[in-house]
């Protein structure tokens, strides 16, 4: 079982709908959680950084964390036709320290959203 | 301001040979960190590096390396190519070590191992 699952898709969706992409873990020790979008031939770009359980909101993007059930959740609201991209978690443990820090990375979500 | 660069942004190369990518981090971020993406595996960590210093490193062999120079630019190594090596290099720069909030990807550099 890898440390962090995440459903590769696709995800298809109209374009105003409310998205809910998902990640689930394993490892207690993971603290801090991050969500990334990465555009076809792109980097990742830094979406949503979160360290405590329950709710972050960031414009359309809501980060959501619940550490009792080892799941995170990113929601999407007035999805775009510009929101289409493949949607990264990772997370990293409580365990690092002294500045040593290892992200562990989900396989990605490819989020599709038509007009 | 500029982002974060690599070169080069595609490469072919053929087993057992090396290959050195380079990266140049935003103007003022001290920490770069570099990753492999593949599509079996994902987005993995490699190493990271901190004022020269090699301050983590992942779970990859020791034909896979790196420094950093005084200026925070990088460069890593990858000796006796392997046809699994075939994958996206990034690179990310960040202002401190583990610095997640303030850490920005490059494009990648793209290589092909036949």
């Amino acid at each position: 079982q890898k440390e962090v699952e995440q459903d590769p898709g696709p995800l298809s969706v109209p374009e105003g709908a409310i998205v809910s992409l998902n990640c689930t873990y394993s490892n207690s020790a993971f603290q801090y959680f991050m969500w990334y979008r990465q555009y076809s031939r792109k980097g990742p770009e830094l979406l949503m950084y979160t360290y405590s359980s329950g709710n972050k909101e960031d414009g359309r993007f809501t980060a959501q964390v619940d550490k009792s059930s080892k799941y995170i959740s990113l929601f999407i609201r007035d999805s775009q036709p510009s929101d289409s991209a493949t949607y990264l978690c990772a997370m990293i443990s409580s365990e690092a320290s002294g500045g040593s820090y290892i992200p562990t990375f989900g396989r990605g979500t490819s989020l599709i959203v038509h007009p | 301001k500029a982002g974060v660069t690599q070169t080069p942004r595609y490469l072919i190369k053929t087993r057992g040979q090396q290959v050195t990518l380079s990266c140049s981090p935003i103007s003022g971020h001290r920490s770069v960190s570099w990753y492999q993406q593949t599509p079996g595996q994902g987005l993995q960590f490699l190493f990271e590096y901190f004022s020269e210093t090699q301050r983590n490193k992942g779970n990859f062999p020791g034909r896979f390396s790196g420094r950093q120079f005084s200026n925070s630019r990088s460069e890593m190594n990858v000796s006796t190519l392997e046809l699994g090596d075939s994958a996206l290099y990034l690179c990310a720069s960040s202002l401190g070590s583990g610095d997640q909030e303030t850490q920005y990807f490059g494009p990648g550099t793209r290589l092909l191992v036949l």
